[in-house]
């Protein structure tokens, strides 16, 4: 099973609007990281936020993680169309039988109207 | 620098057959990850490759195995085909996660199998 569960399954806005995504787990984790994949190619790493932060950016993007609440965002800023794509979060379990197992949740359709 | 690379890109196989894919990591990584991203089904962890081992398997038949070899490339085989084995699977490779760095994985195109 998933231990992520993004939200929402799907997100279409038009092109300079941010985009939310949400993201919930269930055990605890090592690290978060998020990852984008295009029309069922290979992932694209976009950011990694171990569980001793709270906030980190990369250029447009911007993942926060409240380790309280088992949850992470992810935001686009000035979205562009070429960011449309499927975003998932994945988690890193803290240790015992999924060492290793980094766990990815079913993931968000963002569709960005030029 | 290269990134990761996988052969063949499709493969189409009936039912009963045997698959081998392959992997080759980013220079200087150690670890490799297999995932089969099935449709409706999301990604999901296959396999963990470390200095040759095997370290971590997901909830996956034995008829999924495969192997590391010196170079750090691996293969993925898959015996006894079945058609819900259609997926694509992808190879990650990351800095060795034995050393306990829990670093991000870098993932390469993948190889699209179709079991008919």
């Amino acid at each position: 099973s998933q231990q992520g569960e993004e939200d929402p399954q799907a997100l279409s806005i038009q092109e300079g609007e941010n985009a939310t995504m949400n993201c919930s787990y269930k055990t605890s984790i090592n690290n978060l990281q998020w990852y984008r994949q295009n029309s069922g190619r290979g992932l694209v790493h976009l950011i990694l936020i171990r569980s001793n932060e709270r906030e980190k950016h990369s250029g447009r993007l911007r993942v926060t993680l409240d380790t309280s609440k088992k949850s992470s965002s992810l935001l686009i800023t000035a979205s562009r169309a070429a960011d449309t794509a499927s975003y998932f979060c994945a988690t890193y379990p803290s240790g015992g039988t999924s060492y290793g197992k980094l766990t990815f949740g079913q993931g968000t359709i963002l569709t960005v109207h030029p | 620098e290269a990134g990761v690379t996988q052969s063949p890109t499709h493969l189409i196989k009936t039912r009963g057959q045997q698959v081998t894919l392959r992997c080759s990591p980013i220079s200087g990584h150690t670890s490799v990850y297999w995932y089969q991203q099935a449709l409706g089904l999301g990604l999901q962890f296959l396999l963990w490759y470390d200095e040759g081992e095997e370290r971590n398997r997901g909830n996956f038949p034995p008829r999924f195995s495969g192997r590391q070899f010196p170079n750090y490339s691996s293969e993925l085989n898959v015996n006894a085909l079945e058609l819900e084995d259609s997926a694509l699977y992808l190879c990650a490779s990351s800095s060795s996660l034995i050393t306990g760095n829990y670093n991000e994985q870098f993932f390469g195109p993948g190889t699209r199998l179709t079991v008919l």
